[in-house]
């Protein structure tokens, strides 16, 4: 595609529940990144892939949280028993192969635990 | 650990004039990269402008320039003739050279008033 696709661009769950948010990058990028953006706040790291290999998953705040990129393209953040502070925008990015080259993001996901 | 400090938590400017946007950032390495994003109520990050830290000569995009003061760690971005559409939220960010993670700061809102 043309750009890095999220979904569901908005997320309402109850606390306790189990969410999956897909992220869908653009075509041939080899990286991609998940960051959680709480309100008011920057960004923060939480994992990255290169192709089908999770090779960074210090951010990730908690076991509740789990990534996979299964086949090296769409990649899915799900949350366990989710709780209120896991509330946030969540940002996927992708980038190709290079080194120098940017980081693409999408339009992220906004997740409301009630 | 690397850290990025956006000391301006909100700017304004009138249309047409300039403005700067302040960022300083604390690292040990010497191969990195520099960001600015602009983040529109959209929420996606658009990339404004990069520098790496190699290169002594500023960086310019059009109306966007830098102002890389490597020695001070000191990365300021100057909006030249400013347009309505210029009104966001602005972060600058930190990538080192050899991971690829994005490091932000908290961010700066910029008003543009007619």
């Amino acid at each position: 595609g043309a750009g890095v696709s999220q979904s569901p661009r908005y997320k309402v769950a109850k606390r306790g529940q189990d969410v999956a948010l897909r992220c869908d990058p653009i075509s041939g990028h080899v990286s991609l990144f998940w960051y959680q953006q709480a309100l008011g706040q920057g960004p923060e790291f939480l994992t990255y892939f290169q192709n089908e290999a999770q090779l960074d998953k210090s951010g990730l705040p908690s076991d509740r949280f789990f990534a996979e990129r299964p086949e090296g393209s769409v990649s899915t953040l799900k949350i366990q028993r989710t709780q209120q502070e896991d509330s946030a925008v969540y940002l996927c990015a992708s980038s190709p192969t290079r080194r120098d080259q940017p980081q693409h993001f999408g339009d992220g996901t906004r997740l409301s635990i009630l | 650990a690397q850290t990025v400090t956006q000391s301006q938590p909100e700017m304004s400017v009138q249309e047409a004039e300039t403005v700067t946007l302040s960022c300083t950032y604390d690292t040990s390495e010497s191969d990195y990269y520099l960001f600015w994003y602009k983040q529109p109520p959209s929420r996606q990050m658009i990339l404004v402008i990069r520098q790496e830290a190699y290169k002594q000569q500023n960086a310019t995009e059009n109306r966007f320039s830098v102002n890389f003061q490597k020695a001070a760690k000191s990365f300021s971005l100057k909006i030249s003739d400013s347009q309505l559409g210029d009104a966001a939220m602005y972060f600058c960010a930190y990538r080192r050279g050899l991971t690829d993670k994005l490091i932000f700061g908290t961010g700066t809102r910029l008003q543009v008033f007619p």
